[in-house]
């Protein structure tokens, strides 16, 4: 079972900052927290990960809580060609990568 | 660079037909995994490999098979096909077990069973 939690879907409107929760209130020391995006009719792409500060790319920043139960992804400008559905998934020691349902978002022109 | 490569891009089978569905990647990474992806839910993992001659069973295994001869192909076979195998099928690679290496994937195959 994935072991995050995240809402079904969200909705933001267009050049707005959007901010995507995931709880994971089991995770332990060594796990990273990675987030990945799927456009419509593509595979899943990489955009962040980490492990306790927060961190930040070109595509988006990764907020992450002191205790490390939850992180929020943030889009710090939302546009059209952000809607997809993001996931957040925990790595660790184990080989296998399971993924959760992940976040349907929905920009509003 | 090319990345993962799935072939075919779509593909319709009958009922009991078998295909294989290819898998490629140029990046000289020892990790691979097939997921499938069954309309408006999240990805599912089928099978994976840690490097060449090893792979192990992920979530949903059974009615496929995989093989890894080399650290570039991941063939996913399907012996059987059947109806609730319709799906669409993601490969996917990453460099080594370490926390912070990203996955890279495919662009998918499409498959219908009729």
């Amino acid at each position: 079972d994935a072991k995050t939690t995240q809402p079904n879907s969200m909705e933001s409107n267009e050049e707005e900052p959007v901010h995507l929760p995931c709880n994971h209130s089991t995770i332990s020391g060594t796990d990273y927290i990675h987030w990945y995006r799927q456009l419509p009719s593509q595979g899943p792409e990489y955009v962040i990960h980490g492990l306790t500060s927060n961190v930040n790319n070109r595509m988006a920043s990764l907020a992450i809580a002191e205790d490390r139960k939850s992180s929020t992804l943030i889009l710090h400008r939302a546009t059209l060609r952000d809607a997809a559905v993001y996931y957040c998934i925990l790595r660790d020691r184990d080989d296998k990568i399971i993924f959760g349902k992940g976040t349907r978002l929905h920009i509003l022109p | 660079n090319a990345g993962v490569t799935q072939t075919p891009k779509f593909r319709i089978l009958k009922i009991g037909q078998s295909m294989t569905l290819q898998c490629t990647q140029d990046m000289n990474h020892n990790y691979m995994y097939w997921y499938r992806q069954d309309p408006g839910m999240g990805l599912k993992l089928i099978y994976y490999s840690v490097g060449a001659g090893i792979t192990d069973k992920g979530e949903v295994p059974n009615g496929y098979n995989v093989s890894r001869s080399t650290t570039e192909d991941f063939p996913l076979r399907l012996e059987l096909a059947a109806p609730s195998q319709t799906s669409v099928y993601f490969c996917a690679s990453t460099r080594d077990r370490g926390f912070n290496q990203p996955q890279h994937f495919g662009d998918g195959t499409r498959l219908s069973i009729l």
